[in-house]
């Protein structure tokens, strides 16, 4: 059962509108959560976190949203460029513990059209 | 060097023989971690070390086994392949276990025939 989902395998968005990628978790002990980006043929790199503490986390232009009592997650990345076209894994941990491992889910694989 | 290297980049492999991949990290960090991902599951663990000497199970270790003789090394190998290893495996590293954003390495394409 996986314990990170996201349940849109692809989106697809025009250049200069906003992009929304959603990710649900279901574990309530998760308590940090990050965002990666991965293009085809290499490894996936940091875009932005959250901590459970904060509702929002914002970087330029890529914004994160956590509403904890959903176990919701978005990331908002406005605006879209098609730079930005890649698959996008979020991931979540848990703080506390001596293993703190990072578990991701499936992705969602964004297109920006020019 | 600077990050992650992991080799080869590629390999086809028959079931049933050894295979160890390669990774290694040149930013001093304490955590290392193997992934493995397959389309529509995402990023699996497959084993972490949180320090040189140390190695931890991940969500899918079984099949494969790792070693940190030190800092920067964390080999992953599969001591029989099997079909069902024909995955891309990706090596990463974290300042601190677990909670710091981990850097990835570019990862190996392996294939088990």
């Amino acid at each position: 059962d996986q314990q990170v989902k996201q349940n849109s395998p692809s989106l697809s968005v025009q250049e200069g509108r906003i992009s929304i990628l959603n990710c649900d978790y279901t574990n309530s002990m998760f308590d940090y959560f990050l965002w990666y980006k991965k293009y085809p043929a290499e490894g996936p790199t940091f875009l932005i976190s959250i901590s459970s503490i904060k509702d929002k986390n914002e970087d330029g232009r890529f914004t994160v949203f956590l509403n904890k009592s959903a176990k919701h997650l978005s990331l908002h990345i406005v605006p879209s460029q098609p730079g930005d076209s890649a698959v996008y894994f979020c991931a979540a941990s848990i703080s506390s513990g001596s293993a703190r491992q990072l578990t991701f889910g499936s992705g969602t694989q964004l297109t920006v059209l020019p | 060097i600077a990050g992650i290297t992991q080799a080869p980049t590629s390999q086809i492999l028959a079931a049933g023989r050894r295979m160890t991949l390669r990774c290694t990290q040149d930013m001093r960090h304490n955590a290392m971690y193997w992934y493995r991902q397959d389309l529509g599951l995402g990023l699996r663990l497959i084993h972490y070390s949180n320090t040189a000497g140390t190695t931890g199970k991940g969500e899918v270790p079984d099949g494969y086994s790792v070693s940190r003789a030190n800092t920067d090394d964390f080999p992953l190998t599969l001591a029989s392949a099997v079909p069902s290893q024909t995955s891309v495996y990706f090596c990463a590293s974290s300042a601190l276990p677990g909670r710091d954003e981990q850097f990835f390495g570019p990862g190996t394409r392996l294939t088990v025939l």
